[in-house]
């Protein structure tokens, strides 16, 4: 069954509106949890690494004001997209960190996220 | 800095096998994966890597050679489900995973 669970998985909106995407980890806890985002025929890239009970730590380039990370729980993280704009349309994918040694990632089913 | 090469593209046709090459630069290293990824879905793990060497896991095998900063992936006995994207990723000192562009594989009957 599924390790990581993300909600919600299509969302369309208007312009100007802000969306939130829900990623839990469904059977262990997550201190650190994963912020990808993916265009159509490209790699992952990372954006922000979500830390339990501190704040996110977000890669160059991606604007925390703008992507708002709240890791409030030790099993659920959320990316808020304010002021979502036409260009912020893409794939977005949470993955959480297995805890082996192999570092192996546990991913989200991804939220597609169109704004109109 | 640090790189991941890999095709962009490859064909194949049902029941062959296929090899997908990855090249990596990375500042350390600590193993590498391969993902797989359908069109519109989150990545699945395949194979993780740290020692060189070949990892066989079914239909599908994994190589890695540390010395020349080089994995493939393998598939054998090619199915029309296996039409997807294939994610290469390196993993470097700090434990950060850097990715690659990804294989598109399609497989023709």
């Amino acid at each position: 069954g599924a390790v990581v669970s993300q909600h919600p998985s299509w969302v369309i909106c208007k312009s100007g509106t802000s969306v939130k995407i829900e990623c839990r980890s469904l059977d262990f806890q997550a201190t650190t949890m994963f912020w990808y985002r993916q265009f159509p025929k490209q790699s992952l890239m990372l954006m922000a690494t979500s830390n339990e009970g501190s704040k996110a730590t977000y890669e160059q380039g991606v604007e925390k004001d703008k992507f708002l990370i709240n890791h409030a729980s030790l099993t659920l993280s959320t990316l808020t997209v304010t002021s979502a704009h036409p260009e912020d349309s893409s794939f977005y994918i949470c993955s959480v960190p297995s805890g082996g040694d192999s570092g192996e990632l546990f991913f989200g089913e991804g939220s597609r996220l169109t704004v109109l | 800095g640090q790189n991941i090469d890999q095709p962009t593209e490859m064909t194949a046709t049902e029941g062959a096998i296929v090899q997908i090459n990855c090249t990596y630069q990375t500042s350390g290293f600590n193993g590498l994966f391969w993902y797989q990824q359908h069109a519109g879905e989150a990545p699945t793990f395949l194979s993780y890597n740290v020692l060189d060497g070949l990892e066989e896991k079914g239909r599908f095998s994994s190589f890695l050679s540390r010395s020349k900063g080089y994995s493939y992936l393998l598939l054998k006995e090619l199915q029309m489900k296996d039409s997807a994207s294939y994610l290469c990723a390196a993993v470097d000192s700090n434990y950060q995973l850097i990715w690659g562009a990804g294989t598109k594989l399609i497989i023709k009957p």
